[in-house]
């Protein structure tokens, strides 16, 4: 079983509702990283926390809006959404963000429907 | 051109023959390779990890870099009903943050009883 547990599982939202995507891991890990996932397609990664402060942010629109409250938990806030933002969202972890031989561990996944 | 290709497949064999997947990248600058396990709806799960050319064997799995190709590949021994999934690979280079990994498009597999 992965150590990086996600909820809720399933979400379902209307465009004009404000909800959030939890996230936390206990191994310790420095660096986390949320991704999005189409159906069919590979990951693609959306922002990156390193030591709990925001390191990369792929031009994700405001409409996601991340935090990390502290080492182990990561949030993805989400307002205002499109039904293209349909996706799975993936959460994950790694020891330290730009060290060799790091190896980045996923969580289940939230599935997202926007309505 | 994608800096990762793998065919998507689907890759249909027989239960207990070889899977044997792979990818082809064209940034000589990866050093980092990944194979990851995806299940229908469900995130990613680690299967390989190696950073270096040759082979890495765990249980029934083998991976295989070969960087002056760039071609990296893995394979599944013995397979079972249990190992149909899709399969991706990922790898990253030295200078990126980690987490900028760069996914092939997956290969669906499925092993037929």
């Amino acid at each position: 079983d992965t150590e990086v547990t996600q909820t809720p599982k399933h979400l379902v939202m209307g465009m004009t509702n404000k909800k959030s995507l939890k996230c936390e891991q206990h191994m310790g890990h420095r660096a986390m990283y949320w991704y999005k996932q189409k159906a069919k397609k590979p990951p693609e990664l959306m922002f990156v926390y390193s030591y709990e402060k925001l390191s990369i942010n792929e031009s994700v629109p405001s409409r996601f809006s991340p935090e990390c409250p502290n080492s182990s938990l990561l949030n993805l806030h989400l307002h205002a959404l499109q039904p293209e933002d349909s996706a799975l969202y993936l959460c994950a972890s790694s020891q330290v963000q730009g060290s060799r031989g790091n190896t980045i561990y996923f969580g289940e996944g939230s599935w997202l429907t926007v309505v | 051109q994608k800096e990762v290709e793998q065919d998507p497949g689907p890759l249909s064999v027989p239960e207990g023959a070889i899977v044997s997947l792979n990818c082809t990248y064209s940034n000589s600058a990866f050093q980092y390779f990944m194979w990851y396990r995806q299940y229908s709806r469900k995130g990613p799960e680690l299967l390989m990890y190696t950073y270096s050319s040759g082979n890495k064997e765990d249980g029934r799995f083998t991976a295989q870099v070969d960087k002056s190709s760039k071609y990296i590949s893995l394979f599944i021994r013995d397979s079972q009903p249990s190992d149909s999934a899709t399969y991706l690979c990922a790898m990253s280079a030295a200078t990126d943050s980690w987490g900028k990994l760069q996914f092939g498009a997956g290969t669906q597999v499925v092993v037929t009883p």
